[in-house]
């Protein structure tokens, strides 16, 4: 079955830390890849995304994601973190096929520290 | 620019009742889905569209229906509520091409008591 996993549930880092986010999925096809966040109280927004093309993409805010197909992971990344991070992050992947749909990993939860 | 728009933001409903959770895009969406988020869970996809007098299921459709009679709404209806539909219901809207991500809108909020 198709899944997406996001090993850390929950990361704790200071201010200025570097931050890496894991996530897999379980399908070897054709994918395409996002990663979305979700400020406290506010809906999911778009951080990064991935089709084809040069494997590190960059986003908004200073994230950045690579794609790595042998290890079917797509590791979200930021050198130095701000308190104004502190967010959920979430995986997701559209596997080849017709019907559009997402699917997203459990989530990380990140707390930064001032 | 509105973009998906949901409504209403909470709610708190009594076993047994039900309700319709409003979403409504005017950014021209033809696709558009149905989540619910649960802590830990990440999100799961309830129902979906991809056009107007088409629905389909998602992973977890029991105790829901849909209907898309307009391009720009997909109401989820919720029949019988339990407490195991208390969640927060995310609407999300796409164009349904691969290269285009989702548009979500704020959430709404839903306990049953």
């Amino acid at each position: 079955a198709q899944s997406v996993s996001q090993h850390n549930h929950h990361v704790i880092l200071s201010e200025a830390a570097s931050l890496e986010l894991g996530c897999n999925y379980s399908y070897g096809g054709t994918v395409n890849l996002f990663w979305y966040v979700q400020y406290p109280g506010q809906h999911l927004q778009l951080l990064l995304k991935y089709f084809s093309g040069d494997p590190l993409v960059k986003g908004i805010k200073g994230f950045e994601a690579e794609f790595i197909k042998s290890k079917f992971s797509f590791n979200l990344r930021k050198p130095s973190v701000q308190w104004s991070d502190t967010a959920e992050y979430f995986c997701a992947v559209l596997f080849g096929g017709a019907t559009n749909k997402l699917i997203f990993g459990t989530g990380t939860l990140l707390a930064v520290q001032p | 620019n509105a973009g998906v728009t949901q409504t209403p933001k909470f709610r708190i409903l009594k076993i047994g009742q039900s309700m319709t959770l409003q979403c409504t895009q005017d950014m021209n969406h033809n696709y558009m889905y149905w989540y619910r988020q649960d802590p830990g869970m990440g999100l799961k996809l309830i129902y979906y569209s991809v056009g107007a007098g088409i629905t389909d299921k998602g992973e977890v459709p029991n105790g829901y229906n849909v209907s898309r009679s307009t391009t720009e709404d997909f109401p989820l209806r919720l029949e019988l509520a339990a407490p195991s539909q208390t969640s927060v219901y995310f609407c999300a809207g796409s164009t349904g091409n691969s290269n285009q991500p989702q548009h979500f809108g704020d959430g709404t909020r839903l306990s049953i008591l």
